[in-house]
């Protein structure tokens, strides 16, 4: 069975404190990984696809890396309007569904 | 400004009452995705389509969840009797199949809350 396990459920930061968020996940095959962000009362909001061991991509103040076990969300120098629920997904090969991590709740300071 | 587009975003019913959720992918996206979302469980898979037939329904509880497409601009989810224990967040995502046959990202609509009371 698929699994997507994130860490750790709540994250606060101030403004510019850099930090990372995990998602560990098992699955029989990826055929990509997914982060979405998430704002209250809202729907989820796609930020990036990781499709293989080694890639990385960048979105402002967001980078995402991927492993054979995990990915990363590397947030650096955080503003405040960065204060969301960010989701991990992963896509098992042969299917177009996404299973989701539970989500990081992100809160940044002033 | 193409987005999916859900109806209605809030709904109060009484136990035993049926329910219908409406939702309008973006146009041009052919696989549409139904997700409930709770505190406990977070997002949970209950049924997609893909050119309007439906692929998997696995998630759902056929005994009175009902996920249908009558044509390629609305997807539906009906929930009759509802209980309280339907009560949650119903989101619609779409997206499409991208070169190599390898799907896209898929968009969520805003969600309809629903409370069953």
């Amino acid at each position: 069975e698929d699994q997507v396990t994130q860490s750790p459920e709540a994250l606060r930061l101030q403004e510019g404190e850099s930090s990372s968020l995990n998602c560990s996940y098992t699955v029989s095959g990826l055929r990509g990984l997914f982060w979405y962000r998430q704002d209250p009362g809202k729907g989820p909001e796609f930020l990036f696809t990781l499709y293989s061991a080694g890639e990385e991509k960048e979105k402002e103040r967001l980078k995402a890396t991927l492993t054979k076990k995990e990915s990363f969300l590397h947030i650096t120098a955080p503003k405040p309007e960065d204060s969301a629920t960010y989701l991990c997904a992963v896509q098992p090969s042969g299917y177009s569904t996404l299973t989701f991590g539970k989500g990081t709740m992100l809160l940044v300071s002033p | 400004d193409a987005r999916v587009t859900q109806t209605p975003r809030h709904k109060v019913t009484e136990m035993g009452q049926e329910v219908t959720m409406r939702c309008q992918p973006i146009l041009g996206h052919n696989t549409v995705f139904w997700y409930r979302q709770t505190m406990m469980q977070g997002l949970e898979l209950l049924a997609y389509f893909r050119n309007r037939a439906p692929l998997d329904d696995s998630g759902m509880p056929k005994d009175r969840f009902s996920a249908e497409m009558p044509d390629a601009t609305l997807a539906t989810l009906k929930i009759q009797p509802s209980e309280p224990r339907d009560s949650a967040v119903y989101f619609c995502a779409s997206g499409s199949r991208g070169t190599g046959g390898m799907n896209t990202e898929a968009f969520f609509g805003q969600g309809t809350r629903l409370t069953v009371v």
